[in-house]
């Protein structure tokens, strides 16, 4: 079964600082990897997906995320935090093997979710 | 275009009542999935719907149902509420529910409090 850790519920960064929210998975295959942001009183928004391709995959608002497969990680990273960046993160898997009608489509599998503090 | 709507935005209900709440897509899009979200629990697949049909299901009891109308409008039911019920509802929306093309686009949610 497919699962995601997120490592570090809270991470708090001072504002201009290094961003890195650890995401790693389980999965049979390589799975389809993506990261929602989540803001106070909102639903969740994508930052950023990996399906194929280049393994370094830009978002918005200048995130980005590297797909490592050897471990089984796909962190989210911004080189300098701004205090807009303050939210709830969740990184998200989804089965590669989900073709239309197959049974497995339109389900996410979350992670528990960072809190990002950004202190001034 | 508009974005993914949900009505309504919160509730109240009391132990044993039933809910329903209402999730309208992205024009367009065909798939609905809803999700729960609790603070101990986080974010978890409640099931998935593609024209009419509910496609996938995840591992919630019988109290939980689901159904979509012709314009993809879904809604979730939800029977005998119990304390436990208490979670935010979030419904997203994609074209076509494949995940390698599709992006599903959440709703802000609906607040539900069982008293």
């Amino acid at each position: 079964a497919q699962s995601v850790t997120q490592l570090g519920s809270h991470v708090s960064v001072s504002e201009g600082a290094l961003v890195l929210l650890r995401c790693n998975y389980s999965s049979s295959v390589p799975p389809y990897l993506f990261w929602y942001v989540q803001y106070p009183n909102q639903g969740l928004q994508l930052l950023l997906k990996y399906t194929t391709g280049a393994t370094l995959v830009k978002g918005i608002n200048g995130f980005e995320a590297e797909f490592k497969k050897s471990e089984t990680s796909f962190h989210l990273t911004k080189p300098s935090a701004h205090m807009s960046d303050a939210a709830e993160y969740f990184c998200a898997v989804s089965d590669r093997g989900a073709v239309y009608g197959s049974g497995n489509t339109g389900k996410l599998i979350f992670g528990q979710g960072t809190t990002l503090q950004v202190k001034p | 275009k508009a974005g993914v709507t949900q009505t309504p935005r919160y509730l109240i209900k009391t132990r044993g009542q039933q809910v329903t709440l209402s999730c309208s897509p992205i024009s367009g899009h065909r798939s609905v999935s809803w999700y729960q979200q609790t603070p101990g629990q986080g974010l978890q697949f409640l099931f998935e719907y593609f024209s009419e049909t509910q496609r996938n299901k995840g591992n919630f009891p019988g109290r939980f149902s689901g159904r979509q109308f012709s314009n993809s409008r879904s809604e979730m039911n939800v029977s005998t509420l119990e304390l436990g019920d208490s979670a935010l509802y979030l419904c997203a929306s994609s074209l076509l529910g494949g995940p390698s093309t599709d992006t599903q686009y959440f709703g802000p949610g609906t607040r539900l409090t069982v008293l």
